[in-house]
């Protein structure tokens, strides 16, 4: 079965560079997602990589994906007090049109 | 963006009662909706899937007839607790993807249920 699996606690500097790990089973995974959820709120979708990507960035955030390891990892530069709250890894097999499986989450704690 | 919506985003209820959760996506059609459960400090559990004009697809462990869902148009899906117990106590969260190409899928706020 497909398992996801996040540290739980990441703690960093304003103005520092924050990177959240994730590993998953699944092989089939084809699309690879990291959400972002503030304390009683939904989530929100941050950004996405495709299976056959090794890199993509969006402004602040670096994606990495090492398929042969399984690996994903987030990369959040110049680390604000805003950007504070717990992130979830996600993947799916066919895309959006299907289900996601979550990761466990990794709570970002930003001081000053 | 696209926006989903649930309501109510805060319950409480009596033991025994039953409980109806909406989804509604605003400004697109969701044939297809999905219902996840997250308890406090851990990570979300997908529930169910909604299908607009069929029957809802659970995951295992799921009990439909404790948790029913009606996917009664294609902005609208229901989640009803039916004789809510407290350890029906959780955020209950729905999405919706966007089916334009854009490989999103909107999350709703969310709906706290207290069962006392």
């Amino acid at each position: 079965g497909e398992d996801v699996e996040q540290s739980l606690f990441l703690s960093v500097r304003e103005g520092d560079s924050s990177v959240i790990n994730c590993t998953y089973t699944d092989s089939s995974s084809t699309y690879l997602y990291w959400y972002k959820q503030e304390p009683g709120a939904g989530l929100q979708l941050l950004t996405y990589i495709f299976s056959n990507m090794d890199m993509k960035q969006d402004q602040r955030l670096t994606v990495l994906l090492n398929k042969k390891d399984k690996h994903l990892s987030l990369r959040i530069a110049d680390t604000q007090t805003g950007d504070s709250a717990i992130y979830f890894c996600a993947e799916s097999i066919t895309g959006t049109a299907s289900k996601l499986t979550f990761g466990t989450g990794t709570r970002l704690q930003v001081t000053l | 963006g696209a926006v989903v919506s649930q309501h109510p985003s805060w319950v409480i209820c009596k033991s025994g009662t039953s409980v109806k959760i909406e989804c509604r996506s605003l400004d697109f059609q969701a044939t297809t909706m999905f219902w996840y459960r997250q308890f406090p400090k851990q990570s979300l559990m997908l529930m169910a899937t909604s299908n607009e004009g069929s029957k809802a697809t659970y995951e295992q462990g799921v009990e439909k007839d404790k948790f029913l869902i009606n996917h009664a148009s294609l902005t609208l899906s229901t989640l009803t607790v039916t004789s809510a117990h407290p350890e029906d106590s959780s955020f209950y969260i729905c999405s919706a993807p966007e089916t334009t190409g854009r490989e999103t899928q909107y999350f709703g706020p969310g709906t706290r249920l207290l069962v006392l």
